[in-house]
């Protein structure tokens, strides 16, 4: 159980497109989700943390207006690198999570997504 | 405020012999407690987690952590490394509000 995938597994898009990451629960109702961002050989940075039918919450330094977070399901969140540059070629990495219904804080994370941006 | 700090950025272990990989956190709150671990392109797979209940933990793959709260550390281990365990390791750190802090991670190179 707590299965989170992600799609595209890997996606490389030319300099100033826009590219949509989708995060699924596959198998529970995922009250809170989170992305993150990794740089090659680093750790994780948490970028911003969306609840269902809500706004998300940004981490501080990181642009709302690039990274457009949609959490419009409690089965599937969105996230849209708006005009992307080659500085944003990243593994970003999403995770679910039971939110109250859990005793703990465990997250449930998805396989990444490698964005390369030409 | 959290932080968490692993204490060893790479770790280099023969097959066959003991694995440590140190983490000391701070919280101020009772804090949840995680290990995850990374193979390369790949996200992360829980290896086990502390939640108040017993300080030693037993997680998947042989891998154990015991919460030692006087000393503030959740140093995970292994009896015997395995070739297939080389990989990144993350110590994570949560408190009750889902904040949660991310270690900088400890490469793990196993030798044959």
């Amino acid at each position: 159980g707590a299965v989170v995938s992600q799609h595209p597994s890997r996606v490389i898009c030319k300099s100033g497109t826009s590219v949509k990451i989708e995060c699924r629960s596959l198998d529970f109702q995922a009250t809170t989700m989170f992305w993150y961002r990794q740089f090659p050989k680093q750790s994780l940075m948490l970028m911003a943390t969306s609840n269902e039918g809500s706004k998300a919450t940004y981490e501080q330094g990181v642009e709302k207006d690039k990274f457009l977070i949609n959490h419009a399901s409690l089965t599937l969140s969105t996230l849209t690198v708006t005009s992307a540059h080659p500085e944003d070629s990243s593994f970003y990495i999403c995770s679910a999570s039971l939110g109250a219904r859990s005793s703990y804080n465990e997250q449930f994370f998805g396989p990444g997504t490698r964005l390369t941006v030409l | 405020a959290q932080s968490v700090t692993q204490l060893d950025s790479h770790v280099s272990v023969s097959e066959g012999t003991p694995v440590l990989l140190r983490c000391n956190y701070s919280s101020s709150y009772s804090p949840s407690l995680f290990w995850y671990v990374q193979h390369p392109n790949k996200g992360l797979q829980l290896l086990l987690k502390y939640t108040s209940a017993a300080t030693l933990v037993k997680g998947i793959n042989g891998f154990e952590a015991e919460f030692k709260k006087s000393e503030t550390s959740f140093h995970l281990t292994k009896p015997s490394a395995h070739m297939s365990d080389a990989a990144e390791y993350f110590c994570v750190v949560s408190d009750g509000g889902f904040k949660t802090i991310f270690g900088a991670g400890t490469r793990l190179f196993v030798k044959a």
